[in-house]
């Protein structure tokens, strides 16, 4: 079964606006990690916010914000003013005990950001 | 550089054919993680060290994928009669330790033809 699920195979925002990304999970781990990675054309993955299951607070990053919400099992991705650089694919992905804290991924966004 | 380094960049090959792929992680990063991210899909997990040992090796597809880190810091991928399903972007990624944010490298670009 998909353990993180991006339903949003495309996106596109205008410039300066802002943009949620959507991501849902599932996991029977109580203790468990969430991330979004950035990857542009370029191919590299760039590590942009991270959110522990025990934090109380929504993790913020400069222009990245998490909107985790616990119940749902959801942890959106927010990103405000958005710029043309931002265009790129966007992955989710969750972090258990097992096997051995991998990071398991969903299949990813593409952004694009227009003028 | 500071961040961690994959060589070669891209490899191309033929069927059949063995190949290494090194990653050189950031210093002092004890945990080290090899992926696979075929295209149009996220990267999926292989093999996880913590030092020297692999500690969880139950990504790796099958027996033809081994993947070493001898001295706990330099690691190396290997795949022998590598098929035409190999080809992919191989990223290594490495951490303070299992569980803290991982940073990739650039990935190799693997083609089997």
């Amino acid at each position: 079964a998909q353990k993180i699920t991006q339903t949003q195979p495309g996106m596109f925002v205008q410039e300066k606006e802002a943009v949620t990304l959507d991501c849902t999970y599932d996991t029977s781990d109580p203790s468990y990690g969430l991330f979004w990675y950035k990857q542009p054309s370029s191919g590299e993955m760039i590590f942009l916010i991270y959110q522990g299951s025990y934090d109380q607070q929504n993790a913020t990053e400069g222009r990245y914000s998490l909107n985790f919400q616990k119940a749902r099992k959801s942890a959106n991705l927010v990103i405000s003013a958005s710029q043309l650089g931002d265009s790129a694919m966007y992955f989710c992905a969750m972090r258990e005990k097992l096997p051995g804290y991998a990071l398991n991924f969903g299949k990813g966004t593409s952004l694009l950001v227009t003028p | 550089g500071a961040g961690v380094s994959q060589t070669p960049s891209n490899k191309v090959t033929e069927k059949g054919k063995y190949v290494e792929l090194r990653c050189d992680p950031i210093s002092g990063h004890t945990a080290l993680y090899w992926y696979r991210q075929s295209l149009g899909q996220g990267p999926e997990f292989l093999i996880y060290f913590q030092g020297t040992g692999a500690a969880d090796d139950s990504g790796l597809p099958n027996d033809r994928f081994f993947a070493v880190r001898p001295e706990g810091s330099v690691s190396t991928l290997k795949i022998q009669r590598t098929e035409r399903g190999d080809s992919a972007v191989y990223l290594c990624a490495s951490s303070w330790g299992a569980g803290q944010p991982q940073h990739f490298g650039d990935g190799t670009r693997l083609s089997i033809l």
